[in-house]
């Protein structure tokens, strides 16, 4: 257990709709990340935020949003949802989200969208 | 920006034998490197990570090696065991936290 929680585990939607996955990191980890997981696109970096502030931006759509509370957990938005959405979504934590930070990953939320 | 090229993508191997795994990267910039191992159905577990100031780090029956000048690491597995079947992925960082992610390699341990 990494200590990265992810709500909920799994989730089956329709085209066009809206989901929220979220993240809680591990006790006294500041940055949060999201990653993608799909079969054609392996694992793909999405965005980070470190104390409720984005730091870096990787191929995340703009029908894809995020936040970071002040409590530390962190809300991953997808809408107008797509078939090509279907994937595996992973949150990660880490301590300062520096470059050489240890990265720890949740057990994912599996995303259908039918 | 970064790539991360990983092979092979499958590997199958005796127990007890040794695994290798390649990566290279195309950013001379990257100076850290870890590697996850992935269980079906779960989250990808860090199972080793070496920064480039460094050009081996061993961990029991885990090994890394970083070779920065040719741009390319490798893990080693020795006395491999069937809780090693896993697919392994390799990384790099070059800024920040992002990590780009090789493809991946699906190890088969047979008894």
């Amino acid at each position: 257990d990494s200590g990265v929680t992810q709500t909920p585990k799994h989730l089956i939607t329709a085209t066009g709709q809206r989901v929220t996955l979220r993240c809680s990191p591990r006790s006294g980890d500041l940055s949060v990340y999201w990653y993608q997981q799909s079969l054609d696109q392996g694992l793909q970096f999405l965005i980070q935020y470190y104390n409720g502030e984005e730091r870096a931006k990787g191929n995340i759509l703009e029908r894809f949003s995020a936040q970071q509370f002040p409590d530390l957990h962190s809300e991953l938005n997808l809408s107008s949802l797509e078939l090509g959405d279907s994937a595996l979504y992973f949150c990660a934590s880490s301590v300062s989200g520096d470059t050489a930070d240890t990265q720890y990953f949740g057990p994912g939320t599996r995303l259908t969208v039918l | 920006g970064e790539n991360v090229e990983q092979h092979p993508s499958t590997l199958s191997v005796q127990e007890g034998d040794s695994a290798v795994i390649k990566c290279t990267y195309s950013d001379s910039a990257s100076n850290y490197f870890p590697w996850y191992k992935q269980e079906l159905g779960k989250g990808p577990q860090l199972i080793i990570d070496i920064r480039s100031n460094v050009g081996e780090k061993k961990d029991q029956r885990i090994a890394v090696t970083l070779n920065k000048t040719a741009k390319h690491f490798s893990l080693h597995i020795t006395e491999t065991q069937p809780e090693d079947s896993a697919v392994y992925f390799c990384a790099a960082s070059n800024s920040w936290g992002k990590l780009q992610f090789g493809a991946g390699t699906q190890v088969v341990v047979t008894p």
